[in-house]
């Protein structure tokens, strides 16, 4: 088992849609969760964390953990085209040096105008 | 405030040269992460230092590969005798400390002819 699994896509919505974007991890001693925007050519941008069970809101982007489920998730309302990107989702892995960053290989998230 | 900087952007050499990529991270930043990306692919973890504890080297790919963090904060990843498949983007992210979010460099893009 991959330590962090995503769904490679891409996955395709209309413009205007919620665009749901899962990860699944594999330590339960996880404590920190990352989502990463990255364009084509571009490095990685972060564009949301969470730490704690539950919800958590920002703009048009909410971030979702289920910890007892090993789960977060990303979702983007009123999806633009220009939201078109890899995700990439990150979580900490506790032992070793420091919780060392994870990531998953990402999601192809294409948004049709 | 300064991002993460990294040196040279785009670096072309010859099969079996060795070359020096740098990385300065943000201020202040205790772990400082390499990876490599090749075209359409993933992030691959190569490297971790956090603070003065012994890197966790367990992703480089060959002894080819060595990196060093001077003084907790200037880093250059090294790659000897290089060879056509060591071509790929390679970034740099640093953090705060453990749980927090990394942040990335624009990348060094090195072509092996």
């Amino acid at each position: 088992q991959k330590e962090v699994e995503q769904n490679s896509g891409p996955l395709s919505v209309p413009e205007g849609a919620i665009a749901s974007l899962n990860c699944t991890y594999s330590d339960r001693g996880s404590q920190s969760f990352f989502w990463y925007r990255q364009y084509s050519g571009k490095s990685p941008e972060l564009i949301m964390f969470i730490y704690s069970n539950g919800d958590k809101e920002d703009g048009r982007f909410t971030a979702q953990l289920n910890k007892a489920s090993q789960y977060v998730s990303l979702l983007i309302r009123d999806s633009q085209p220009s939201d078109s990107a890899t995700y990439l989702c990150a979580v900490t892995m506790p032992g070793g040096y420091g919780n060392k960053l994870v990531f998953g290989a990402g999601t192809i998230l294409r948004v049709k105008s | 405030g300064a991002g993460v900087s990294q040196s040279p952007s785009n670096k072309v050499t010859e099969k079996g040269k060795d070359v020096e990529l740098r990385c300065d991270p943000i201020s202040g930043h205790t772990a400082l992460y390499w990876y490599r990306q090749s075209l359409g692919q993933g992030l691959e973890f190569l490297i971790y230092f956090q603070g003065n504890s012994a890197p966790d080297k367990s992703g480089l790919p060959s002894d080819r590969f060595s990196a060093e963090r001077t003084g907790g904060s200037v880093s250059t990843l090294t790659i000897q005798r290089t060879q056509q498949e060591d071509s790929a983007v390679y970034l740099c992210a640093s953090s705060g400390g453990s749980n927090q979010p990394q942040h990335f460099g624009d990348g060094t893009r090195l072509s092996i002819l």
